[in-house]
């Protein structure tokens, strides 16, 4: 079956490292988006990629960095410089044109 | 940028009521979503719905366009029903833009 896998669904983090949660699709989606959700809130735009090797900044940019070096794969970064990282991250791919996202399952990331 | 907002934020019902969800959108969209998110933070598309209505079993969408606003409706509520709704719209070009969402808890 075609969907979004994101892994792993819970990651644990010590303050001042690095974390990569990764994102496949197999549904030959052209654009792939991460969202950012905390508590009780609606879901931010960090980063997102319409086309292979190019990607752009959504509304929350800051503290986090991707790379899009094949079409399947969209792996989102949280860097140190992200101060506040704990939150629900989740992945999304769409056809170019926006005819309707599908979204992976989610990572939920805690700073210990 | 387009703004959206959903009312009402929360919203609790017996099971077996309907509801009427409803998304106001600031400018024209191109795309319109309603999604479902579980208790276990998995988002489900609804309706994909820019104009017009859709019905699928219990659940039906109407967007009017032209006065930018969608309405979801939710009949014979069950508890599975039970998460958030969010509402998402794209603005000719730009992404999808995620309104706050309403909480629905539907009680046994």
């Amino acid at each position: 079956d075609g969907g979004i896998t994101q892994s792993p669904k819970y990651l644990f983090r010590k303050e001042g490292q690095n974390v990569t949660l990764s994102c496949e699709q197999n549904l030959n989606h052209d654009a792939m988006y991460w969202y950012r959700q905390d508590p009780g809130q609606g879901l931010r735009l960090i980063y997102y990629s319409q086309i292979v090797n190019d990607f752009q900044k959504g509304d929350i940019a800051e503290g986090y960095s991707v790379s899009r070096e094949k079409k399947e794969s969209f792996p989102l970064t949280v860097t140190s410089a992200q101060k506040n990282p704990t939150a629900f991250y989740l992945c999304a791919s769409s056809i170019t044109g926006s005819y309707g996202y599908t979204f992976g399952s989610g990572t939920r990331l805690t700073v210990v | 940028g387009i703004q959206v907002e959903q009312s009402p934020p929360d919203l609790i019902l017996q099971e077996g009521a309907n509801s009427t969800l409803r998304c106001n959108f600031s400018d024209s969209v191109n795309n319109l979503q309603w999604f479902h998110q579980n208790p276990w933070g998995q988002l489900i598309n609804l309706f994909y719905i820019p104009s017009g209505t859709k019905q699928n079993g219990r659940l039906s969408a109407t967007t009017v366009a032209t006065e930018r606003y969608s309405l979801l409706y939710i009949s014979s509520s069950q508890t599975t029903d039970s998460g958030v709704y969010f509402c998402a719209v794209d603005s000719y070009g730009q992404n999808f833009v995620f309104g706050p969402g309403t909480r629905l808890s539907v009680l046994p």
